[in-house]
C-alpha cells in the first residue's frame, strides 16, 4: 500500500520528444507537488496543487505543463526535452492540519535522462 | 528569501557514536521545518515535522530541535548505526507560503561499523 507513487521509475529519451510522468497519492491529501532534484542533489519545489488547482509556479519554463485530473493525481508533461531536464523528478503530498502541521510526503522519484 | 544550508556536508563517523546534524535558516518567519533522510537512488523518508510552535521532536533514537530565533535546527542521532547511513535534509516551509519547502544541500552520513 504505497503511499505516493510515481511512474515510470526510469526514462531516456532523446532532445526534443515529450514524455509524461504521473503521480497518484492514495493518503486523501489535498495538496500534491513536484520537486527537481539536480546533478549536485539539490532539491527546488517546482509546482503545488491544491484540490487541482495550481499553487505555485516555481518560474518553471512553460515547457512543464502540470495536469491534475483529481486531487489523488498529479501527472508531469514535459515538452521538447533539453539536455538539462535530465534530473531526478520527485512527486509528494500533503494535508495541512493547521497549526504548522503540514507533513509531505515524497514519492520514489523518476530518473529523467535526456540524450 | 529564504536559505537553508546545512552543516557539515559529509560526516563518517564510528558506529555508537552520538552525533548532532545542524540546519540554519535565514527567514525565522516559518511554519514549519522537516527533517528527511534519503537513501542512494531512493526517495525522501520525512522523520520528524516540527511546528513553529514546538521546540523539540523525538522519535526514536532522533530529536530535532528548533530555535527559531537563531534561525536553527539540529537533528541529535543517539548510538548511531550502520543502517543510519544516508544523506539527511532539513526543509523549511515558510509562514507566508506554508506550502513550499525550502530545501538545504544535505549532510550525508557514513557510519562504519
Amino acid at each position: 500500500d504505497t503511499a505516493v507513487s510515481q511512474t515510470p521509475k526510469y526514462l531516456v529519451t532523446q532532445m526534443g520528444n515529450d514524455k509524461s510522468i504521473k503521480c497518484e497519492q492514495n493518503l486523501g491529501h489535498d495538496t500534491m507537488y513536484w520537486y527537481k532534484q539536480d546533478s549536485k542533489k539539490f532539491l527546488k519545489i517546482m509546482f503545488s496543487y491544491n484540490n487541482k488547482e495550481l499553487i505555485i509556479n516555481e518560474t518553471v519554463p512553460n515547457r512543464f505543463s502540470p495536469k491534475s485530473p483529481d486531487k489523488a493525481h498529479l501527472n508531469l508533461h514535459i515538452n521538447s526535452l533539453e539536455l538539462g531536464d535530465s534530473a531526478v523528478y520527485f512527486c509528494a503530498s500533503s494535508q495541512d492540519n493547521g497549526g504548522g502541521y503540514n507533513e509531505q510526503f515524497f514519492g520514489p522519484g523518476t530518473r529523467l535522462t535526456v540524450l | 528569501k529564504q536559505e537553508v544550508t546545512q552543516i557539515p556536508a559529509a560526516l563518517s563517523v564510528p558506529e555508537g557514536e552520538n552525533l548532532v546534524l545542524n540546519c540554519s535558516f535565514t527567514d525565522s518567519a516559518i511554519y514549519n521545518l522537516q527533517w528527511f533522510r534519503q537513501d542512494p537512488g531512493k526517495g525522501l523518508t520525512s522523520l520528524l515535522l516540527i511546528q513553529s510552535s514546538q521546540r523539540e521532536q523525538t522519535s526514536g533514537r532522533l530529536n530535532a530541535s528548533l530555535d527559531k530565533s537563531s534561525g536553527r535546527s539540529t537533528l541529535y542521532i543517539a548510538a548511531s548505526q550502520p543502517g543510519d547511513s544516508a544523506t539527511y535534509l532539513c526543509a523549511v516551509a515558510s509562514f507566508y507560503n506554508t506550502d513550499k519547502l525550502i530545501f538545504g544541500t544535505g549532510t550525508r552520513l557514513q557510519v562504519f561499523p
